[in-house]
């Protein structure tokens, strides 16, 4: 199987500040990489998909890059909606794998 | 717009069985594959199963392989995750979501609101 680490677990962070959670692979998935938001008491939001492609509705603000291996999430000007927990999850084979989540916190 | 609605969860002893549900709407539900996602309370996602848009095709994580079934009625527009031999570590809100395609290659592209199963002696 293959499995997702995700850096940081925490990240503590201002309204304005950018922030950039990083996401690796233990072998090559290629571009197969999502991310997503998660509030607390909610369902999981699908923001970027293949590792780049931004979702229709999510804020210019979020991106992503990266292909194989390693991934990126940035948030360029954090505003206050965007402190939650982020995950990334490969879906290049089955089982399909989350990183461990970052939970980004208002500094 | 596409919406999911799980029901089914509650509580129940370890080594007992449960059956979610999971009605979908907002989109032609025979053309897409179908997942079920799990959060254990205060922990991260973690993958259980899909199906593929025809019920054809079934992938489970490891942890629930040979205690859990997915499975669909697609002329109910409705998938089903069976849950038999329950552990206490299958505690967890389960999640039903929408792939963006019929089988592989494609995210998650939508939740439902989730539904809690607590398994407790």
């Amino acid at each position: 199987d293959i499995q997702m680490t995700q850096s940081p677990p925490t990240l503590s962070a201002s309204v304005g500040d950018r922030v950039t959670i990083t996401c690796r692979a233990s072998q090559s998935i290629t571009f197969y990489l999502a991310w997503y938001q998660q509030r607390p008491g909610k369902a999981p939001k699908l923001l970027i998909q293949k590792g780049s492609i931004l979702e229709s509705g999510v804020p210019s603000r979020f991106s992503g890059s990266g292909f194989g291996t390693e991934f990126t999430l940035t948030i360029s000007s954090l505003q206050p909606d965007d402190f939650a927990t982020y995950y990334c999850q490969h879906y290049y084979d089955y089982p399909y794998t989350f990183g461990q989540g970052t939970k980004l916190e208002i500094k | 717009q596409v919406q999911l609605v799980e029901s089914g969860g509650g509580v129940d002893q370890p080594g007992g069985s449960l059956r979610l549900s999971c009605v979908g709407s907002g989109f032609t539900f025979s053309n897409f594959a179908m997942h079920w996602v799990r959060q254990a309370p205060g922990k991260g996602l973690e993958w259980m199963a899909a199906i593929s848009f025809d019920g054809v095709t079934k992938k489970y994580a490891i942890s629930v392989r040979g205690r859990f079934t997915v499975s669909r009625d697609n002329s109910r527009n409705t998938v089903y995750l069976q849950m038999n031999s329950l552990r206490i570590e299958d505690t967890a809100v389960y999640f039903c979501a929408r792939d963006g395609g019929r089988g592989s290659g494609w995210p998650i592209d939508y939740w439902g609101q989730g539904s809690l199963v607590s398994v407790s002696s």
